[in-house]
């Protein structure tokens, strides 16, 4: 029962370097979300999918990109990594859309570190 | 602009007490909300949730109490147990699929 499953678990990276971050998801769950958690701020919506090839900016896409080639996957894409982004990151899953009340699973987050 | 607020920073309960965590939202379009709560390096887990038509949600010692009128949603926990202190996300759904977070609240549960 792997869930949400997020890799890398943390990751140092220089400004200007690019990075993927992996998620994916055995649910076979349509809605697909990526949140970051700066200390204090919460959790902000960079992206979110709502089915394989569909993706929608959230809060605070600058800086990222997504795809949804899969149902399974959807990976985030950093290309010109700041320090700006240095930050906990959060992929998230739910069936049909929480209104429907199937809740959003999460997985357990990549810290990644921009020096 | 925050659209979901969550005006406590921390809450101190003593254990077997009531604890009450509050939310604000300003957007009148949001349909659904949620609580998550979150341990320190492990991902938020969905704790209970309220459609729009509701005012009253309880899944065992969790309820959500939601006002309409005032754009306020709490969730009450009795009684509160050692392993309840974590931090607590309320968040809010609305047509376009966004779940938008509040900042969160850190409940500790005083011995």
């Amino acid at each position: 029962n792997a869930g949400v499953t997020q890799t890398p678990k943390f990751r140092i990276l220089k400004i200007g370097q690019s990075m993927t971050l992996q998620c994916a998801q055995d649910m076979n769950h349509n809605y697909m979300y990526w949140y970051r958690q700066d200390p204090g701020m919460g959790l902000k919506l960079i992206y979110y999918s709502v089915g394989a090839g569909i993706t929608d900016k959230g809060e605070v896409p600058n800086g990222y990109n997504v795809s949804r080639s899969t149902t399974e996957d959807f990976p985030l894409r950093l290309e010109l990594a700041a320090p700006s982004q240095t930050s906990v990151y959060f992929c998230a899953s739910s069936r049909q859309g929480v209104e429907l009340g199937t809740e959003a699973f999460f997985g357990q987050g990549t810290r990644l570190t921009v020096v | 602009d925050q659209q979901v607020k969550q005006n406590s920073p921390s809450l101190s309960v003593q254990e077997g007490r009531i604890s009450i965590l509050n939310c604000d939202y300003t957007n009148s379009m949001f349909d659904y909300f949620l609580w998550y709560k979150k341990y320190p390096a492990e991902g938020p887990t969905f704790l209970i949730s309220i459609s729009s038509i509701k005012d009253k949600n309880e899944d065992g010692r969790f309820t959500v109490f939601l006002n309409k009128s005032a754009k306020h949603l709490s969730l009450h926990i009795v009684p509160s147990q050692p392993g309840d202190s974590a931090v607590y996300f309320c968040a809010a759904v609305g047509r376009d699929d966004k779940i938008i977070f509040g900042k969160g609240t850190r409940l500790h549960i005083l011995p």
